[in-house]
């Protein structure tokens, strides 16, 4: 089955600074790729996603890119703001199997002002 | 319109029971899929129901089952339960590749 990594799994910046996140993916059949933000006893929470097709994809502040020969897709936020800080998750799934998402075990964002 | 909606918000249980959860999915939503999360981990994939029926299913023992209703509303059943099975149960509905989650249910096993 599909397994995916996820790196950093702790990041620390300060307000105005850039966090990247990376994950890895191991199914070639992936063709669907969504990132989640889920903030303290909350649901997660679509953020951006990117289909195989597409190498990079922005929505203000956040922009995914997307490797599908490395089989690596990273998640950036410019311009960080204390809200931001959440824990982020990626995830990997392919239309074989209606998009059941494979998470990767999360990364904790911390935005100190 | 309402998004996703669960119910129970939080459920104790012992172990050895048996649980019930609940699932209404987005309006115009057909599939709905659940998930197990453990504290501090990334949602484990535990099935998906569409048409009323399990269409794809993780890697979780049978006495994790569900339902779908044909109002595309969805159960969840765990029978059995162990201490392991403490966690925060999501559920997610689409009616594509993108998912939306519900609140989830946070499930205590004594």
């Amino acid at each position: 089955g599909e397994n995916v990594e996820q790196h950093p799994s702790t990041l620390s910046v300060q307000e105005g600074d850039s966090a990247v996140i990376k994950c890895t993916y191991s199914d070639s059949a992936s063709n669907y790729f969504p990132w989640y933000k889920q903030e303290l006893g909350k649901r997660p929470q679509l953020i951006i996603d990117i289909r195989s097709n597409v190498g990079e994809k922005k929505d203000q502040r956040i922009a995914v890119t997307l490797n599908k020969t490395a089989k690596h897709f990273s998640l950036h936020i410019t311009e960080t703001q204390p809200e931001d800080s959440a824990v982020y998750f990626c995830a990997a799934s392919d239309s074989n199997s209606g998009y059941a998402l494979n998470f990767g075990k999360g990364t904790s964002l911390l935005v100190t002002p | 319109d309402a998004g996703v909606t669960q119910s129970p918000t939080h459920l104790i249980k012992t172990r050895g029971q048996q649980v019930t959860l609940r699932c209404s999915p987005k309006s115009g939503h057909d599939t709905v899929s659940w998930y197990q999360q453990a504290l501090g981990q990334g949602p484990q994939f535990i099935f998906q129901y569409y048409e009323e029926e399990e269409r794809q299913r993780g890697n979780f023992p049978d006495r994790f089952s569900g339902h779908q209703f044909p109002n595309y509303s969805s159960e969840l059943n765990v029978n059995a339960l162990l201490l392991g099975d403490s966690a925060l149960y999501l559920c997610a509905s689409s009616n594509g590749e993108t998912q939306y989650f519900g609140p989830g249910t946070r499930l205590l096993v004594l």
